[in-house]
């Protein structure tokens, strides 16, 4: 059965410190996609990242970074330099191709909630 | 353009009665999604309409049901309300392909009592 799980419920860091969100998933498919999203307290997801699964390369996008291991089953998100803007709650999701592989059928990980101290 | 929205943005509703949630998609967008969210089981996939046609169904009872409008205006109604239904919607509209960024409302907050 596909699942995502995300162990860390709740982690809060300084400023400047660089913190790393984990993200492990479960699924029979050979093709799937997985995603980030954002939930500040205003309450919409905002799309981070998206990543299929035959693209294992690590992307960088500022101060963010996304390490994608099909070996471990992880997608793991890092936030260099972390700012007080950055406190939110993060999702990670998957998506199989036999649901469409669209964004539209996604399986949400329970999220983990940054705090970010100034 | 504008973006995705979601009316109302908080309902009270008593035990036993229906509701009816509203979603408008970002113009051009033909996929429609709504899921649940609650403290306790988290971001829960309700259903998916393409081009006014339930395309996908996640696990919840007959009582929640949606539609879609040829505009791509989604409804999502959910009828003998019980407690456990309080929770944030939040609606996603996307182009409807494989590799299309879905962008989400800000949900409507449905209290039941």
């Amino acid at each position: 059965a596909q699942k995502v799980t995300q162990a860390q419920t709740e982690i809060s860091v300084v400023e400047k410190e660089d913190v790393t969100l984990d993200c492990v998933y479960e699924t029979r498919d050979t093709t799937y996609y997985l995603f980030w999203y954002k939930q500040p307290p205003s309450g919409e997801l905002v799309f981070l990242i998206r990543r299929n699964s035959f693209d294992e390369q690590n992307e960088i996008s500022g101060r963010y970074s996304w390490n994608f291991q099909k070996s471990t089953s992880s997608f793991n998100f890092t936030i260099t330099a972390s700012q007080v803007v950055d406190s939110a709650v993060y999702f990670c999701a998957l998506s199989e191709a036999t649901g469409g592989g669209s964004q539209g059928n996604l399986i949400f990980g329970k999220g983990t909630k940054l705090s970010v101290k100034p | 353009k504008a973006g995705v929205t979601q009316t109302p943005r908080y309902l009270i509703k008593t035990r036993g009665q229906q509701v009816t949630l509203s979603c408008s998609p970002i113009s051009g967008h033909r996929s429609v999604s709504w899921y649940q969210q609650t403290p306790g089981q988290g971001l829960q996939f309700l259903f998916e309409y393409f081009s006014e046609t339930q395309r996908n169904k996640g696990n919840f009872p007959g009582r929640f049901s949606g539609r879609q409008f040829s505009n791509s205006r989604s409804e999502m109604n959910v009828s003998t309300l019980e407690l456990g239904d309080s929770a944030l919607y939040l609606c996603a509209s996307t182009l409807g392909g494989r590799n299309t960024e879905a962008f989400f409302g800000q949900g409507t907050r449905l209290t039941v009592v």
